[in-house]
């Protein structure tokens, strides 16, 4: 079945860390977007990728860091700079310009 | 201001109420608009997806478009326990990338 796939669902980091979050897709989407998402905040726009190899910054991108090498391959990097790293974070893509974005199950990060 | 604004709720319906859902928005470049629905510790299902003004149904969901009065609403007739999740307004134009609602929280009761 063609989806997106985020692992692991459950993520416990110790400060000062830098832990990686995986984001696969197999539906040949060329963009692909992360979010966090916070109680009453929605979804903040972290980083996003238009094509393999480009990615751009969203609206709180401090703190992270992403590469695109190939194009099923997002993952999301939560480096010892982001200050308050605890939450639900969830990858999307979509499969053209003005079309929906599909997302994956998300990944609960816990910072002990 | 934000770009989009949603009431987070919580609302709570007895079963097999009509339940309606909105969202207003600022900026008159929107022409796609989506509603997602998010079940709780999961990534959000698209439910519905239009494009500019107008109605589309789908089911016991219909998503209703006014583009003059920058508003858009989900109905969901005859609703159930399984309604029961928080719902996301999501909209975007053209080349741009996607603006959320916070949500509402729907609780239906049996």
């Amino acid at each position: 079945d063609g989806g997106i796939t985020q692992s692991p669902k459950y993520l416990f980091r110790k400060e000062g860390q830098n832990v990686t979050l995986s984001c696969e897709q197999n539906l040949n989407h060329d963009a692909m977007y992360w979010y966090r998402q916070d109680p009453g905040q929605g979804l903040r726009l972290i980083y996003y990728s238009q094509i393999v190899n480009d990615f751009q910054k969203g609206d709180i991108a401090e703190g992270y860091s992403v590469s695109r090498e190939k194009k099923e391959s997002f993952p999301l990097t939560v480096t010892s700079a982001q200050k308050n790293p605890t939450a639900f974070y969830l990858c999307a893509s979509i499969a053209g310009p003005n079309t929906e974005a599909f997302f994956g199950q998300g990944t609960r990060l816990t910072v002990v | 201001q934000k770009e989009v604004e949603q009431d987070p709720g919580p609302l709570s319906v007895p079963e097999g109420a009509i339940v309606s859902l909105n969202c207003t928005y600022s900026n008159s470049a929107f022409q796609y608009f989506m509603w997602y629905r998010q079940y709780s510790r999961k990534g959000p299902e698209l439910l519905m997806y239009t494009y500019s003004s107008g109605n589309k149904e789908d089911g016991r969901f219909t998503a209703q478009v006014d583009k003059s009065s920058k508003y858009i609403s989900l109905f969901i007739r005859d609703s159930q326990p399984s309604d029961s999740a928080t719902y996301l307004c999501a909209m975007s134009k053209l080349g741009d990338q996607f603006y959320f609602g916070t949500g509402t929280s729907l609780t239906v009761i049996p």
